[in-house]
């Protein structure tokens, strides 16, 4: 069954690095988008990108964050300077369009550590 | 607004007996969808069910069942004759007539053997 994976499953960064992480969605899906779980709390939205742009970003997807798809697979989230409270768990997520592909199906998430 | 409520943080019962986590959501759009998802301690999230708000009839899957009420806007959901793997922590989302998914709090059902 096609899943959403996430590269790498951890992530350990020193305060103020750049990461990048890594998402290839469903290869039939349009839609992709990105959350962040802190530990021990809910799951918050950051941000849906559909045909090559953003379509909807939330409060906390600010100027340090970006998102890409540079190739027909991947799908990339860029924290360009981390800070302490940007460790959290992150997941990708990509659904189809229309009727049962409403269903936003999840990657099993990038844990990111910031030292 | 658009929000969804799990008013239970924990929740704890022996292996075999029933139980509903719930579910209250809010939102002014007239199409939305609503989502449960389960997050065991390995961390992913597992698609559980969707309902779209034109479609009340509850459903039951195996030991799983959903009772949608856009009456109350609740979307609760019942396991019955619980074991020990449905450990897990629950969430409860709704999606708007948009892109942007709000989950609730979560609930973290233990089952104890």
């Amino acid at each position: 069954e096609p899943e959403v994976t996430q590269t790498p499953s951890h992530q350990v960064t020193q305060m103020g690095q750049e990461v990048i992480l890594r998402c290839v969605p469903i290869s039939n899906h349009l839609y992709f988008y990105w959350y962040r779980q802190i530990l021990g709390q809910k799951v918050e939205f950051l941000v849906s990108f559909y045909n090559n742009e953003i379509s909807e970003k939330s409060e906390i997807f600010d100027d340090q964050f970006s998102v890409e798809r540079p190739d027909g697979s991947n799908f990339t989230l860029k924290i360009r300077s981390t800070k302490l409270e940007d460790s959290a768990m992150y997941f990708c997520a990509s659904r189809g369009a229309g009727g049962a592909a409403e269903t936003q199906y999840f990657g099993p998430g990038t844990r990111l550590l910031v030292l | 607004a658009q929000k969804v409520t799990q008013a239970q943080t924990e929740i704890s019962v022996v292996e075999k007996e029933d139980v509903t986590l719930d579910c209250v959501y809010e939102t002014r759009d007239t199409t939305y969808y609503l989502f449960w998802y389960k997050q065991p301690p390995s961390g992913e999230l597992v698609f559980l069910i969707r309902r779209n708000s034109f479609d009340e009839q509850n459903e039951i899957s195996g030991r799983y069942s959903w009772n949608f009420q856009k009456s109350t806007s609740s979307f609760n959901f019942t396991i019955t004759a619980s074991q020990v793997v449905d450990s897990a922590v629950y969430f409860c989302a709704l999606r708007p007539n948009n892109n942007d998914m709000r989950f609730g709090a979560g609930t973290r059902l233990t089952v104890k053997p």
